[in-house]
């Protein structure tokens, strides 16, 4: 099991410009979210995807989007890229329903944007 | 709104000391509660948590006692190791499935020496 994985693992990026971040989920996981965490702070949610459609979403502008495929693997798009999007970008995954099952993190992306 | 506040670190301890790193909450309702630990250069690992009120969760002879009356959710460890050395995020999480999102305090920072 690979459990979560993120690519890619480092970019950097020129303000202004777009940037796209995948996820896969663990095996069996149905669900995604996407936390930033900028140095020296805690994740900060960004957003929740299940059935290919967008369930929670935290305190971020629309220049933050995402998607979910029907393999349940997630794409984090960021446009109009600023200085302080710089961050790691966190992908967590989770069961919908059933069981309760904890959420497993990937490791992240690191985004620079200079 | 739904809060988590930690102790401010770094917190540096001597191999085999006694650790506590303080953690508080504020949230409408009945949050679950958890601690996940960050290793250099890697995502987030859920270390226990706790669902209700008393429970105690433990893992790795780190435990944390879950107090409604004081809104609080402390990791302890009797014995520190060197390997122990990493950040410490407290989180609560809302509702009763599996899948609200997490909110995190803004870490602590563990150094231990040998």
């Amino acid at each position: 099991d690979a459990g979560v994985t993120q690519s890619p693992t480092h970019l950097i990026k020129t303000r202004g410009q777009q940037v796209t971040l995948r996820c896969s989920p663990k095996s069996g996981h149905d669900t995604v979210s996407w936390y930033q965490q900028a140095l020296g702070q805690g994740p900060q949610f960004i957003f929740q995807y299940y059935e290919e459609e967008e369930r929670q979403r935290g305190n971020f502008p629309d220049r933050f989007s995402g998607h979910q495929f029907p393999n349940y693997s997630s794409e984090l798009n960021v446009n109009a890229l600023l200085l302080g999007d710089s961050a790691l970008y966190l992908c967590a995954s989770s069961l919908f329903r059933g069981r309760a099952t904890e959420a497993f993190f990937g490791q992240g992306t690191r985004l620079t944007v200079v | 709104g739904d809060s988590v506040t930690q102790m401010e670190g770094p917190v540096t301890l001597s191999e085999e000391a006694f650790l506590t790193i303080n953690c508080t909450y504020t949230a409408t309702g009945y949050p679950s509660l958890f601690w996940y630990v960050q290793y250099p250069g890697e995502g987030l690992q859920l270390l226990l948590k706790a669902t209700k009120a008393d429970d105690k969760g433990s893992n790795k002879g780190f435990e944390a006692t879950y107090r409604k009356e004081t809104t609080s959710f402390h990791l302890e460890k009797g014995s520190v190791q060197v390997s122990d050395s990493a950040v410490y995020f407290c989180a609560l999480r809302l509702g009763s499935g599996n899948t609200g999102k997490l909110i995190f305090g803004q870490g602590t920072t563990l150094q231990v020496k040998p």
